[in-house]
């Protein structure tokens, strides 16, 4: 069974930084592109980051660019999202999710986690 | 950015009815669009993808049509299970996209 779990969330001041982890099971994690999807309260769903299967290439939306890295370990089969220079339009649900092509990105998410919350408030 | 535009926003329907959601993208974006299901305390759930690719599991009561700029997510035979949000996103160029979501209510 595919499971994703997110971790690393919780209370932020603007200006700080944080770090989310994915710790993914159920299916060989390095063959697959992986990604964070992000929700705002009441809001809907935005893609944030994507990481191709060996870490190697790395995509991101440009509001978020320059201050949030994706990176991958595949020998602990952990996605990561670092935060830098949080801003209160961070404020979100972060999900790791797994993308629906095999080794190649497809670019659709066949697996989410259930989320972490990211509240960025002084 | 490719801006997907999402119908309607909040749908109301009893069990056993059909409905459509609708999903117009700003410019082509081929077959790739992706539809997902979101309910509180679970996982999001891939739908459909390719346009009209069922993901495996999902019942054949959901079905994905379309190309180009307009899609549709149709649902036959509602079961109550099936209320809840519901996104699309096209998958076919950065930064992936997704519509602003369709709220499926119990009439």
């Amino acid at each position: 069974e595919v499971q994703l779990v997110e971790s690393g969330g919780g209370l932020v001041q603007p200006g700080r930084s944080l770090k989310l982890s994915c710790a993914a099971s159920g299916f060989t994690y390095s063959n697959y592109v992986m990604a964070w999807v992000r929700q705002a309260p009441t809001k809907g769903l935005e893609w944030v980051a994507s990481i191709s299967t060996g870490g190697g290439n790395t995509y991101y939306r440009d509001s978020v660019k320059g201050r949030f890295t994706i990176s991958r370990d595949n020998a602990k089969n952990t996605l990561y999202l670092q935060i830098d220079s949080l801003r209160s339009e961070d404020t979100a649900t972060y999900y790791c999710a797994k993308d629906g092509g095999y080794y190649d990105g497809f670019y659709y998410f066949d697996y989410w986690g259930q989320g972490v919350m990211v509240t960025v408030s002084s | 950015d490719v801006q997907m535009t999402q119908s309607p926003y909040n749908l109301a329907a009893s069990p056993g009815e059909s409905v459509s959601i609708n999903c117009k993208a700003s410019k082509s974006i081929s077959k790739y669009l992706a539809w997902y299901q979101q309910k509180p305390g679970k996982a999001n759930k891939l739908l459909i993808y390719d346009g009209s690719t069922l993901q495996s599991g999902i019942p054949s009561r959901f079905s994905g049509s379309g190309s180009g700029t307009d899609f549709t997510l149709t649902i036959r035979s509602l079961e109550p299970e099936d209320f809840g949000l519901y996104y699309c996103q096209q998958h076919n160029e950065y930064p992936f996209t997704f519509g602003s979501g369709t709220k499926l209510e119990i009439k």
